[in-house]
């Protein structure tokens, strides 16, 4: 039962064109949506994130768009750069007993071309 | 303003043999969440803990996998009787004491080959 997913195992873009990962979820108590970032034998980095009561949430070079009805949000990175090259994951995030619980999706491997 | 620490950052055990993971949260911070990434795979959720008590564990295999974290020191994820699937990286976030709204920091992970 994948109540989050991304579909594209991996996405390949040219330096300074615009990336767009995508992400789908089924649950609709979901109210906090989140991108991860992760290189090799790193854990995972905190990039971005949106309230359900928003649909776009900007910062510098990252953007996540949220369409609640589609149960859809996107990352959109522009322009993109060599070092963003990595796995990027998205994750939803559930409220329990005061913290996040987070159910995260399989990874986009996002890899920048020169 | 040390992060997540986890370790060892690898262990390597013999089929059979218990293996020990610690987690030592961030400063101020009173949860703990314990993920684990099969290759290939996204991050699966484990077990979320407070001080002394577990919450959700409902991401936790029913045998041979428990959590802690104790009063005082670091959080631990105890595997008994390892088998080959436990093979995994295992990653342990943090975050404080309101999670609305606020990110989860993760370690680097300890990465577990069972032989």
């Amino acid at each position: 039962d994948q109540q989050v997913k991304q579909n594209s195992p991996s996405l390949s873009v040219q330096e300074g064109r615009i990336s767009i990962l995508n992400c789908d979820y089924t649950n609709s108590m979901f109210d906090y949506f989140l991108w991860y970032k992760k290189y090799p034998a790193e854990g995972p980095t905190f990039l971005i994130s949106i309230s359900s009561i928003k649909d776009k949430n900007e910062d510098g070079r990252f953007t996540v768009f949220l369409n609640k009805s589609a149960k859809h949000l996107s990352l959109h990175i522009v322009p993109s750069q060599p070092g963003d090259s990595a796995v990027y994951f998205c994750a939803a995030s559930l409220l329990l007993q005061g913290a996040q619980k987070l159910v995260f999706g399989q990874g986009t491997r996002l890899t920048i071309n020169p | 303003n040390a992060g997540v620490m986890q370790n060892p950052r690898h262990l390597v055990r013999r089929r059979g043999q218990e293996a020990r993971l610690r987690c030592s949260p961030m400063k101020g911070h009173s949860h703990v969440y314990w993920y684990r990434q099969l290759p290939e795979e996204g991050l699966k959720f484990m077990v979320y803990l407070q001080k002394e008590n577990i919450i959700d564990e409902s991401g936790m295999p029913k045998e041979r996998f428990s959590a802690e974290f104790p009063k005082e020191g670091p959080s631990i994820l105890r595997i008994q009787q390892v088998v080959r699937g436990d093979s995994a990286a295992y990653f342990c976030a943090s975050s404080p004491q309101q999670g609305r709204d606020t990110e989860a920091f993760f370690g680097q992970g300890t990465r577990l080959t069972v032989v």
